[in-house]
């Protein structure tokens, strides 16, 4: 089954880091780009930033850009958006998803939490 | 950055209805346009690929088209199960750039 599966949120204070995770499985990773998109309670769908299959090239929605950085491991098939400096509009459900080129966002996760207060 | 502009933001409806949800794109996006489904404490469900293909397994009864930089999604007969929020999405050019969202209610 193609799956992806989100891991690593929670509640942190503003200013602080942390890291997520999107473990893979039933597909080739090293073949996909990965896209990251979150949303606030209530609100719509941000597409925040993808990399490619190699991991060689990012890409960053301007309210996350020198702040995030995202990156994947093929050999663990597992992507991650390391979050910096947060603050408590970041808070939002993280959702990973995939590109298998042609196909755009096909199959998602089933998202994390992620909570920034003091 | 490309806007999306989404309309209506909800909508009332009725079982066997014919509804339409219309993203206008600010600037060509050609046919790169994917429209979601997303159900309430669900993470998104791609239902239209390429602003008019329908991915295996999404019921017939949904359609997507395009008319210059309007894109439409169709839903025609609506059962209850289609009862949830659309989003479209522009990815011809970054940032990617979603739809504010339709949120389709029962009457």
């Amino acid at each position: 089954e193609v799956q992806l599966v989100e891991s690593g949120g929670g509640l942190v204070q503003p200013g602080r880091p942390l890291k997520l995770s999107c473990a893979a499985s039933g597909f080739t990773f090293n073949s996909t780009w990965l896209n990251w998109i979150r949303q606030a309670p209530g609100k719509g769908l941000e597409w925040i930033a993808l990399i490619n299959p190699d991991g060689s090239s990012m890409y960053y929605a301007d309210t996350v850009k020198g702040r995030f950085v995202v990156s994947k491991d093929n050999a663990k098939n597992t992507g991650y958006l390391q979050m910096n400096n947060l603050r408590s509009e970041d808070t939002a459900m993280y959702y990973c998803a995939r590109n298998y080129i042609p196909y755009v966002m096909d199959v998602w996760g089933q998202g994390t939490s992620v909570t920034v207060s003091s | 950055d490309i806007q999306m502009t989404q309309s209506p933001s909800s909508m009332s409806v009725s079982l066997g209805d014919t509804v339409t949800i219309t993203c206008r794109a600010s600037q060509d996006v050609g046919i790169y346009v994917n429209w979601f489904q997303q159900k309430p404490g669900k993470s998104p469900r791609r239902i239209i690929s390429r602003a008019t293909k329908l991915p295996d397994g999404v019921p017939s009864r949904f359609s997507g088209s395009r008319s210059g930089s309007d894109y439409s999604l169709t839903i025609r007969s609506l059962e209850s199960e289609d009862v949830a929020d659309y989003h479209c999405l522009q990815y011809d050019e970054y940032p990617l750039t979603f739809g504010s969202g339709t949120k389709l209610e029962i009457k």
